[in-house]
């Protein structure tokens, strides 16, 4: 079956700190990949994507995502993280090369930023 | 260019009742999907529709139904709401499918 995991619940940092955020998928094919994020009572924020080409993107806010086929991974990642990065981030996989736009999310994983 | 919106932002009802969710996409997109976030279940897909065609659901119950109109606007219908119904509802739309999905604020529902 088609999943996304994202094996870390919660993650706390400290401002200025390197973030890392793992995602793993299980997928018949190399699916599209995107990472959203979300401040609470908010709805989601698209950070990045992958649909082909170049494993590692660029999205806002600085992040970027390195696609890993041989692992099934596609890991967000920032340098140095501000207080205002602080909210829910999620993983989903989106089947490729179809006529749908069906996302599969993760369950998340919450980025609480110590000062 | 502005974004999704979703009207209304809150609703309240009580079991039993139904209720009707709005989604204006973005301008120039086709595609709408909702999605429906719980604590416990996390992001489920409801549907997704087309230039008006429903193109896909999820494993929901046939409580849930949705539609599309000519100017790409969508509703969700739920009809007898259960306590568990309560969740963030939220609506995305895209250009053309598949790409990616731009999601609006959302319509948190409570079912007393």
């Amino acid at each position: 079956a088609q999943s996304v995991t994202q094996p870390d619940i919660h993650i706390t940092v400290s401002e200025g700190a390197s973030l890392e955020l793992r995602c793993n998928y299980s997928y018949g094919a190399t699916p599209y990949l995107f990472w959203y994020v979300q401040s609470p009572g908010q709805g989601l924020q698209l950070l990045l994507k992958y649909f082909s080409g170049d494993t590692l993107v660029q999205g806002i806010k600085g992040f970027e995502a390195e696609f890993k086929r041989s692992q099934s991974s596609f890991n967000l990642r920032k340098p140095s993280v501000h207080w205002s990065d602080a909210a829910e981030y999620f993983c989903a996989v989106g089947p490729p090369g179809s006529n749908t736009g069906k996302l599969i999310f993760g369950q998340g994983t919450t980025l609480q930023v110590k000062p | 260019k502005a974004g999704v919106t979703q009207t209304p932002r809150y609703l309240i009802k009580t079991r039993g009742q139904q209720v009707t969710l709005s989604c204006s996409p973005i301008s120039g997109h086709r595609s709408v999907s909702w999605y429906q976030q719980t604590p416990g279940q996390g992001l489920q897909f409801l549907f997704e529709y087309f230039s008006e065609t429903q193109r896909n659901k999820g494993n929901f119950p046939g409580r849930f139904s949705g539609r599309q109109f000519s100017n790409s606007r969508s509703e969700m219908n739920v009809s007898t709401l259960e306590l568990g119904d309560s969740a963030l509802y939220l609506c995305a739309s895209s250009f053309e499918v598949p790409n990616e999905q731009y999601f609006g604020p959302g319509t948190r529902l409570t079912v007393t």
